[in-house]
């Protein structure tokens, strides 16, 4: 039983380029999300989806999108990298209020 | 909106003490409120997981207690060591979504 799964765990972009931040849980749950950490700001809700299908927008959305296609899996899209999304990237997937976290993807954008 | 402030921002004690972080949070509505760990680079450790109906929980050294109506809870660690030196983070469950607080970095000195 891995639960989630977060990959790459260090990526360094260019302004401009895009990628995928991949996510997989093998718990079955339906809800997952994606969390961004800044020094000394906590854990900030980027999107969420509530099952295969359904996604939705988090408290600093903009410059990323989500798709659900199946339960498991559950990226996380920057078409256009910029500096200021430069953070560490965490991925959840939880089930009655109780939230299980990937390690983390640290991502660097020059 | 729910936000959550976490007291104090960082903290210094020498080793063999027993300390307090506190939690604060402003909407009392919450399901469940998590206690986390992070190691600098890392991910998050879940510590511990209060659920909306109780008030407290304890794993080893640790203690955490819950006053919804005071929108407080505190994490009591006993008799620290060096291996506790981390950042402590406080979250609040509003259904599935994790509001995180700024974190506790705490340092214990051999």
């Amino acid at each position: 039983n891995a639960g989630v799964t977060q990959t790459p765990k260090f990526q360094v972009l260019k302004t401009g380029q895009s990628m995928t931040l991949q996510c997989a849980q093998d718990m079955n749950h339906e809800y997952m999300s994606w969390y961004r950490q800044d020094p000394g700001m906590g854990l900030r809700l980027i999107h969420y989806s509530v099952g295969a299908g359904i996604t939705d927008q988090g408290e600093v959305p903009n410059g990323y999108n989500v798709s659900r296609s199946t339960t498991e899996d559950f990226p996380l899209r920057l078409l256009s990298a910029a500096p200021s999304q430069t953070s560490v990237y965490f991925c959840a997937s939880s089930q009655d209020t109780e939230a299980f976290f990937g390690q983390g993807t640290r991502l660097t954008v020059v | 909106k729910q936000e959550v402030t976490q007291i104090p921002a960082a903290l210094s004690v020498p080793e063999g003490e027993n300390l307090v972080l506190n939690c604060s949070f402003t909407d009392s509505a919450i399901y469940n409120l998590q206690w986390f760990r992070q190691d600098p680079g890392k991910g998050l450790t879940s510590l511990l997981l209060i659920q909306s109906s109780q008030r407290e929980q304890t794993s080893g050294r640790l203690n955490a207690s819950l006053d919804k109506s005071s929108g407080r809870s505190t994490l009591y660690i006993a008799a620290s060591q060096p291996g506790d030196s981390a950042t402590y983070l406080c979250a609040v469950y509003d259904g599935n979504k994790l509001v995180f607080g700024a974190g506790t970095i705490l340092r214990v000195k051999s």
